[in-house]
């Protein structure tokens, strides 16, 4: 079974530059989340996806980032302008079914470095 | 609302020793618990879990029990390798909302 795939791995970007981060979950998984982590501690929810429908994105600085996911598979995350603050990495993740019971799959992540 | 809290590393222990990460959480209801792990250079990975009361969750040797009267969740293994030097991750997933909530993370080097 194919793991959650995202890309890039790395980004390198200057502030006030905008970028964007993609993520495919496993096929067949109904949520989709996008992660935030910053050196140091634990991943912080950004948003949450049911389908192609937003359950959570209390979270989100909608100001700034922006998520959406098409037809309810793939997603993109993007950051514009990006701030220095915004260096982490990020990280999507995929489970089965919206329970909190189930577990969730990560990808690798992409690592955001703002300078 | 919800959080959670792991002790705080590095952790530093010699391979064969006793490891306890603890971990306590606060939440309303009755959530489920989770250690995830991360090795280096890989993605994080559900180590193992717990969804109710007095549950034990089990895999590769490390153990946890979902104690509801100390809201806690340690972590432990009786004789760590090598190969567990990772950073591990206490989660708690609120039923109430279906959201996954992370403690900071606990750093674990083993030395051989």
């Amino acid at each position: 079974e194919a793991g959650v795939a995202q890309s890039p791995r790395y980004k390198i970007i200057e502030k006030r530059q905008s970028v964007a981060f993609w993520c495919n979950p496993i096929s067949g998984h109904a949520t989709l989340y996008w992660y935030q982590q910053i050196l140091g501690q634990g991943p912080k929810l950004l948003i949450q996806f049911q389908n192609n429908g937003v359950v959570d994105d209390s979270q989100l600085p909608k100001d700034r980032f922006s998520a959406e996911r098409l037809k309810g598979v793939d997603s993109t995350l993007k950051i514009q302008p990006a701030k220095l603050e915004d260096s982490a990495v990020y990280l999507c993740a995929s489970s089965l079914v919206r329970t909190a019971n189930t577990e969730a799959f990560f990808g690798q992540g992409t690592r955001l470095t703002v300078v | 609302g919800d959080s959670v809290t792991q002790m705080e590393g590095p952790v530093t222990l010699s391979e064969e020793a006793f490891l306890t990460i603890n971990c306590t959480y606060t939440a309303t209801g009755y959530p489920s618990l989770f250690w995830y792990v991360q090795y280096p250079g890989e993605g994080l990975q559900l180590l193992l879990k717990a969804t109710k009361a007095d549950d034990k969750g089990s895999n590769k040797g490390f153990e946890a029990t979902y104690r509801k009267e100390t809201t806690s969740f340690h972590l432990e293994k009786g004789s760590v390798q090598v190969s567990d030097s990772a950073v591990y991750f206490c989660a708690l997933g609120a039923n109430r909302d279906d959201k996954i909530i992370f403690g900071k993370g606990t750093r674990l080097h083993i030395l051989p």
